[in-house]
């Protein structure tokens, strides 16, 4: 069974500072790796994904992550934070094979502070 | 393309009446998801279409909970009768299998049942 683990509930950043979100994962087989970022009162907007390929994967806003099989995890960072980056961010799984289910993690909210 | 429309954005409705949350998915897209999400239970699957046709409904509450996908430009989640429990933002997603799969997410639909 796929399943998606975000061990943070929160992660408190100052502005300017690295930031780092981590996700561990299970599935069978290969991965589809994702990072999705959720405004309040909004949908989930897609932020990235890892596919195939290079193990650094860059996506909007200057986010990336890092897809690290033997420790099947998929950490999210930016090198400076800002503010407007304070939002709840998912990690996402799918099996390469069998199905287009996606399974989504709990959530991390980040607060950046100024 | 506007991204995924669904409407309504709020419904709050008395329990016991009968609910429908509406979505039309981005054109072009054959899968759909509808996604329900709680502070206590996080975002969970409810059911995916795939061409219009139901795939996997396993996370279907229960029998008062039912979906449909008439054609490819739009669906419906019926809930009946509604219960307070039922009280969640419910989320529509599309996607297809063309560069990955990501998902465009729509703005939700904030249901009360009071």
């Amino acid at each position: 069974a796929q399943s998606v683990a975000q061990p943070e509930d929160q992660v408190n950043v100052a502005e300017g500072n690295p930031l780092t979100v981590k996700c561990t994962y299970s599935v069978s087989g290969n991965p589809y790796l994702f990072w999705y970022v959720q405004y309040p009162n909004r949908g989930l907007q897609f932020l990235l994904k890892y596919i195939t390929g290079d193990n650094l994967v860059k996506g909007s806003y200057g986010f990336e992550a890092e897809f690290n099989k033997s420790q099947t995890s998929f950490h999210l960072k930016k090198p400076s934070a800002l503010v407007s980056d304070s939002a709840l961010y998912f990690c996402a799984v799918r099996a390469v094979t069998g199905g287009f289910k996606t399974i989504f993690g709990a959530g991390t909210r980040l607060f950046v502070k100024a | 393309d506007a991204g995924v429309i669904q409407s309504p954005r709020h419904e709050v409705t008395e329990m016991g009446q009968e609910v429908t949350l509406r979505c039309k998915p981005i054109s072009g897209h054959d899968y759909l998801f509808w996604y329900r999400q709680t502070m206590m239970r996080g975002l969970e699957l409810l059911i995916y279409f795939n061409n219009n046709v139901p795939i996997d409904d396993s996370g279907m509450p229960e029998d008062r909970f039912s979906a449909k996908m008439p054609n490819a430009s739009f669906s419906t989640l019926k809930i009946q009768p509604s219960e307070p429990r039922d009280s969640a933002v419910y989320f529509c997603a599309s996607s297809s299998l063309t560069g990955g799969g990501g998902y465009t997410f729509g703005s939700g639909t904030r249901l009360t049942v009071v």
